[in-house]
C-alpha cells in the first residue's frame, strides 16, 4: 500500500508565477490535509479537504492561495502569483475518515518551492 | 486558540544515553491527542508516539516514552539508550478531540547525538 505522495518533490519559480503542487492521499483516505512549513518553524496547517469540499480553509492565505480535492485525481494546492516569502516545504497529509474519533494523519515528503 | 510551545530549540545527547524534551501547550478542551512527530534531513514526518488526553497512563513505544501531565498541561518525550539515528528534528503536536482536523505544532527541538 502505497504512502502518500507528492509532487514535485521540488518546485521552482519565478516571482509572478503560478505554483501547483500535487498530492495523492493514501489509497482507501478520503480526507486531505495540508500544511507549510516555513525555513526554521514548525508546520503550519493550512487547509482541510474532503472530495469535493473544502472544509476548513482557516489558515489559507486570503489572496493568491486555493485548494482542490476533486471526485477523481490527486488534490492540487496552488499558488497564483508567487512571492519569495511563499519559498518553503509544503505538506500534504491524508486520513481515512475524521471527525469525533481519532484518525492518523500520514504525510507525504513535502514540496519544496523556492521562488527566485 | 490552541498553542504548542517547545522551548529548547536544541538539544544533544550522547550516544546511548537518555535525553528528555519538552513540550507545554494551552487548550481549553478536556478531549485531545497529543503527539511527537520526527523529522530526519529527509523531511519525512514520522509519527513517533501518541497520547489520549483521556487515558492517565504515560504512552510508550520501544525506547520512547512520554511524561504527560494534563492539570500542568506537558506533555516531554523522553528517548532511552540514544542512537544516531535518532538525530533529527522532533515536533510536538496537539490536534482537538471535536474538530479532528488540524494538528497544531510546536516550533521543533534539533536533536544532536553524539557518539
Amino acid at each position: 500500500n502505497a504512502g502518500v505522495m507528492q509532487n514535485p518533490r521540488h518546485l521552482v519559480r519565478r516571482r509572478g508565477q503560478e505554483a501547483r503542487l500535487r498530492c495523492s492521499p493514501m489509497k482507501g483516505h478520503s480526507h486531505v490535509y495540508w500544511y507549510r512549513q516555513l525555513p526554521e518553524e514548525g508546520l503550519k496547517f493550512m487547509v482541510y479537504l474532503q472530495k469535493e469540499n473544502i472544509i476548513d480553509e482557516s489558515g489559507m492565505p486570503k489572496e493568491r492561495f486555493s485548494a482542490e480535492f476533486p471526485k477523481e485525481g490527486p488534490s492540487i494546492l496552488r499558488i497564483q502569483q508567487v512571492v519569495r516569502g511563499d519559498s518553503a516545504a509544503y505538506f500534504c497529509a491524508s486520513s481515512l475518515l475524521a471527525g469525533y474519533s481519532y484518525n492518523e494523519q500520514f504525510f507525504g515528503p513535502g514540496t519544496r518551492l523556492t521562488v527566485l | 486558540a490552541q498553542t504548542v510551545t517547545q522551548s529548547q530549540p536544541e538539544m544533544s545527547v550522547q550516544e546511548a544515553e537518555t535525553v528528555t524534551l519538552s513540550c507545554t501547550y494551552d487548550t481549553s478542551e478536556s478531549d485531545y491527542y497529543l503527539f511527537w512527530y520526527k523529522q530526519p534531513p529527509s523531511r519525512q514526518m514520522i509519527l513517533v508516539i501518541r497520547q489520549e488526553a483521556y487515558k492517565q497512563q504515560n504512552a510508550t513505544e520501544n525506547r520512547f516514552s512520554v511524561n504527560f501531565q494534563k492539570a500542568a498541561k506537558s506533555f516531554s518525550l523522553k528517548i532511552s539508550d540514544s542512537q544516531l539515528g535518532d538525530a533529527a528534528m522532533y515536533f510536538c503536536a496537539y490536534l482537538e478531540e471535536t474538530s479532528g482536523s488540524r494538528l497544531t505544532f510546536g516550533e521543533g527541538t534539533q536533536l544532536t547525538v553524539n557518539p
